[in-house]
């Protein structure tokens, strides 16, 4: 089955640093949508940024990441980490586009920035 | 933006007992999904449900689990019996209709429930 793999489990950062957060998967399907979801605590996990397109750099609220399919890989960046960015943030993987497939979640990368 | 309840944050049971856990998702949204996650672990796909019908479940949704969402109200997780290793944080979660738009999730904050 599908799989998604964060390296890191926690991040630790100087604010004005930059980020990146590594993601890979597997699966079998040419068009996978990967997807970023942030978890603030107390919150609800909610959407950063999605992509199903190869090689075209997606950007939100300052952070970025480009689709590889030939690496498969998805990559969470920001240029200049905030006190604010300090959540979880979670890599996904959904097999199917224009349909309500379950998504694949990694295991998550814990981000703390510090002053 | 869009926001699902979840009632309650925090549930505890003893083993055998059942339990409802209820969502409240966006209001015009079609599609309504539980993910489970244990303490430490990723969140894992349980269940989705449209038009009324369960569409795909993982092998984590056991026999003992039903989904439902009468009449527009409520859609519910019920787990009966419980079991100890059904202690976990629930997420509902609902998206829109139609398109890319569908593969957007709106979550919720999660009922924690420890089976005793």
């Amino acid at each position: 089955g599908d799989s998604v793999t964060q390296t890191e489990g926690l991040v630790t950062l100087t604010e004005g640093l930059p980020v990146m957060l590594n993601c890979t998967y597997q699966t079998i399907y040419s068009n996978p949508f990967l997807f970023w979801y942030v978890h603030y605590l107390n919150e609800s996990p909610r959407l950063l940024l999605k992509s199903s397109t190869d090689n075209k750099r997606t950007e939100h609220q300052g952070f970025h990441a480009t689709l590889h399919k030939s690496s498969s890989s998805f990559h969470l960046q920001k240029s200049s980490a905030q006190l604010s960015d300090s959540a979880l943030y979670y890599c996904a993987l959904s097999d199917q586009t224009g349909f309500a497939s379950a998504l694949t979640f990694g295991s998550g990368t814990k981000v703390i920035v510090l002053p | 933006g869009p926001k699902v309840l979840q009632i309650p944050s925090h549930q505890i049971i003893d083993m055998g007992q059942m339990v409802t856990l209820n969502c409240d998702p966006v209001s015009n949204h079609l599609y309504f999904y539980w993910y489970k996650q244990i303490l430490g672990q990723q969140m894992e796909f349980l269940v989705n449900f449209y038009n009324g019908k369960v569409m795909e479940k993982s092998k984590l949704f056991k026999d003992q689990f039903s989904v439902e969402r009468p009449d527009g109200s409520y859609f519910t997780l019920k787990i009966q019996p419980t079991a100890l290793e059904d202690s976990a944080v629930y997420f509902c979660a609902s998206s829109p209709p139609g398109g890319r738009s569908a593969e957007t999730l709106y979550f919720g904050s999660g009922t924690r429930l420890t089976v005793l």
